[in-house]
């Protein structure tokens, strides 16, 4: 099946620089990749995705850049507030896990951004 | 619209005890997974459901986990009889019709914990 893999665990910046996450994954069949954003005791929200037809796609301050060759993706946050402090998973889904829309998640990223 | 809502929001039992945890997803959502994130690990799918049938149960860790979804609306998943290891953040998500988005819409989850 697919696995997931995601650095770093942890990630501290200065408010206004930007953050990245990274994620590999093994199945080069895999074609949607979705970041989701957990804020301390909410749910896990989408902030961005990505389809294995596109290279990057950006909304607003955060980009997702997709690398099909290599099998990795990363998340981009330029000009980071505080109330990007968060956990972010990444995840794939593959056509060959189970039915087919099961999403597998790297083990996330706490983001901590410093005022 | 309303988001998906999870019940209960916390849970402590001992081990041995059974405990209910229900999803009602967002109205019209015709699939709905069961995941799961431990010790503060990746998140790890268990199920999935298309209406009131289990498309994909591979993620379920043993035959201690029950989970259903009679009539195709809400979803409630059964742990009995619990052991340590259960514990941790129990979410579900939904998502409209398989020929719509690969979009997932997570619950706030259910934290449990088992003494």
């Amino acid at each position: 099946g697919e696995n997931v893999e995601q650095h770093p665990s942890t990630l501290s910046v200065q408010e206004g620089d930007s953050a990245v996450i990274k994620c590999t994954y093994s199945d080069s069949a895999s074609n949607y990749f979705p970041w989701y954003k957990q804020e301390l005791g909410k749910r896990p929200q989408l902030i961005i995705d990505i389809r294995s037809n596109v290279g990057e796609k950006k909304d607003q301050r955060i980009a997702v850049t997709l690398n099909k060759t290599a099998k990795h993706f990363s998340l981009h946050i330029t000009e980071t507030q505080p109330e990007d402090s968060a956990v972010y998973f990444c995840a794939a889904k593959s056509p060959h896990s189970g039915s087919a829309r099961q999403l597998t998640f790297g083990s996330g990223t706490q983001l901590t951004v410093l005022p | 619209e309303a988001g998906v809502t999870q019940f209960p929001s916390h849970s402590v039992i001992e081990k041995g005890q059974t405990v209910t945890l229900r999803c009602d997803p967002i109205s019209g959502h015709d699939n709905l997974y069961w995941y799961r994130r431990v010790m503060g690990k990746e998140i790890k799918f268990l199920l999935h459901f298309v209406k009131e049938s289990k498309q994909d149960e591979s993620g379920m860790p043993n035959n201690r986990f029950l989970a259903e979804r009679t009539g195709g609306t809400y979803s409630t998943l059964k742990v009995q009889p619990a052991e340590l290891e259960d514990s941790g953040v129990y979410f579900c998500a939904s998502s409209p019709s398989p020929m719509a988005t690969d979009t997932q819409y997570f619950g706030p989850g259910t934290r449990l914990t088992v003494l």
